[in-house]
C-alpha cells in the first residue's frame, strides 16, 4: 500500500524558532500533498494544499507567511512553522494523494510543542 | 453545503457487537466517501471507502451503507472488537478536487 511518512514524529521548540516537518511519499509520486492540524479531541484541519513545483494554496485563516509550505518534488513536502509561539502547538498531519481520482494516504503525524 | 455531519460523537459498544455510525452531506457533487480510522497519537488511516453508484460496500467487518436519495452514509463494524478502538471519521470529496471535507469523528470504545 501506499506509506507516507513524516520526520520528526514530535519536536519540542523554544518560542520565536523556526521548525521544519518533512512529508515523503514512499512507494508513490504525489502530485498533490495536504497539510492538516489536529487539535486534541477534534476532527482534521485543512491547512494547505501544494502541487510539485507550484505554490501552495492556503485555507482561509492560515497564515502563508507562518506556515511556509515547499513542494519541491513528487515525493518531498516540507512545513516550516516561523517563528513558533505556544498557540501553535498542535499536532501537525500530511497526507498525499495519487494522480487522478485517487485517495489520500497520511502520514503518521508529528507533534509539536513550543515552550 | 460544505459540511459533512458526523454522529454519535462518542460511542461505547461490547465486544461482539455492532458499532455503528452515521454521516450526513448536502453537496451532491460528492463522489467519494471515505472512512478513516484514527489511533492516539497517530494518522488517519483509511479503512473502505464508496462511491455513489452502489449502496454498500463491504469489506471483512467494515461496511458502508449509502443512501444517494437522503444523502447519507455509514459505517457498520460488525463483530466489533477492543482493537476497534479508536477515532472514526467519515469524509467526503468531488471528483474535481482532492480536498477531503472531514466529519467530526466519532470515539469508539469497545468493551471486553
Amino acid at each position: 500500500g501506499a506509506v507516507v511518512s513524516q520526520h520528526p514524529s514530535r519536536v519540542i521548540c523554544k518560542s520565536g524558532t523556526s521548525v521544519k516537518i518533512e512529508c515523503r511519499s514512499l512507494d508513490f509520486q504525489a502530485t498533490t500533498m495536504f497539510w492538516y492540524r489536529q487539535f486534541p479531541k477534534k476532527s482534521l484541519m485543512l491547512m494547505a494544499t501544494s502541487n510539485e513545483g507550484s505554490k501552495a494554496t492556503y485555507e482561509q485563516g492560515v497564515e502563508k507567511d507562518k506556515f511556509l509550505i515547499n513542494h519541491a518534488s513528487l515525493t518531498l513536502s516540507t512545513l516550516t512553522v516561523t517563528s513558533a509561539h505556544p498557540e501553535d502547538s498542535s499536532f501537525y498531519i500530511c497526507s498525499a494523494g495519487l494522480a487522478g481520482p485517487g485517495t489520500q494516504y497520511f502520514g503518521p503525524g508529528t507533534r509539536l510543542l513550543v515552550l | 453545503q460544505q459540511q459533512v455531519k458526523q454522529s454519535p460523537q462518542s460511542l461505547i459498544v461490547q465486544k461482539g457487537g455492532i458499532s455503528i455510525i452515521n454521516c450526513a452531506y448536502e453537496n451532491t457533487a460528492f463522489d467519494y466517501f471515505p472512512w478513516y480510522q484514527q489511533f492516539p497519537g497517530k494518522g488517519p488511516a483509511l479503512l473502505i471507502a464508496i462511491r455513489p453508484d452502489v449502496s454498500e460496500k463491504k469489506e471483512g467487518r467494515f461496511t458502508i451503507s449509502f443512501n444517494k436519495s437522503a444523502k447519507q452514509f455509514s459505517l457498520h463494524i460488525m463483530d466489533s472488537q477492543p482493537g476497534d478502538s479508536a477515532t472514526y471519521f467519515c469524509a467526503a470529496r468531488t471528483d474535481s478536487s482532492y480536498k477531503l471535507i472531514f466529519g467530526s469523528g466519532t470515539r469508539l470504545l469497545v468493551r471486553p
